[in-house]
């Protein structure tokens, strides 16, 4: 079955500095990998997809995440932290099979110091 | 229109109440999800219409009854809910049940059982 590991259920970074957010994940087969982000009391958005294309994504807000399938991560980066950032991450996976639901990771919640 | 739309943004309903949600695209999305929240928690996958037919039933409990009336309505019928049913409910819908473009979510329906 498929999965996904998020390492470290906050993280605190300051503004200005390098947000990493860690995700592992576990399939059988290749999967479709996915970040979203969700603010409070608000529903989930879309950051970036990996989809067997190109392994360094680029997405939403200036964040990008590296397919490493050596490693079987797929870890959220953005180069300079800003206040608007801080929010609940979910890592996500599908599979290119039957087995389609999409699967969450625990979540990390990103604080971001002034 | 790029946005799935849920009514209402809050609910608090009795025990023995019977409510319902509803969740509307016009994106000419294929499948539609209905997730579950609960307060610092990932979302979890209720149910799957694929085609307006039920596809997934994650052994959710009968008190939970969906509706798929067409293929831009989703529907989750409420009764005899219990304390613990209280939680963001989230609609999501996407290209097909395959679609590597991912989720798009609504807002959610934040529902309080009192």
């Amino acid at each position: 079955a498929q999965s996904v590991t998020q390492l470290g259920s906050h993280v605190s970074v300051s503004e200005g500095a390098l947000v990493l957010l860690r995700c592992n994940y576990s399939s059988s087969v290749p999967p479709y990998l996915f970040w979203y982000v969700q603010y409070p009391n608000q529903g989930l958005q879309l950051l970036l997809k990996y989809t067997s294309a190109a392994t360094l994504v680029k997405g939403i807000n200036g964040f990008e995440a590296e397919f490493k399938k050596s490693e079987t991560s797929f870890h959220l980066t953005k180069p300079s932290a800003h206040m608007s950032d801080a929010a609940e991450y979910f890592c996500a996976v599908s599979r290119m099979d039957s087995s389609y639901k999409l699967i969450f990771g625990s979540g990390t919640r990103l604080l971001v110091r002034p | 229109d790029t946005e799935v739309t849920q009514t209402p943004k809050h609910l608090v309903m009795g025990m023995t109440n019977k409510k319902s949600l509803k969740c509307e695209q016009h994106m000419g999305h294929r499948a539609m999800y209905w997730y579950k929240q609960k307060a610092k928690k990932p979302p979890e996958l209720m149910f799957v219409y694929s085609y307006e037919k039920l596809s997934i039933n994650e052994s959710v409990p009968s008190r939970f009854s969906p509706e798929c009336p067409n293929s831009s309505l989703l529907n989750l019928h409420l009764h005899a809910l219990q304390p613990e049913d209280s939680a963001l409910y989230l609609c999501a819908s996407s290209q097909d049940v395959h679609s590597e473009a991912g989720y798009t979510f609504g807002s959610g329906t934040r529902l309080t059982v009192v």
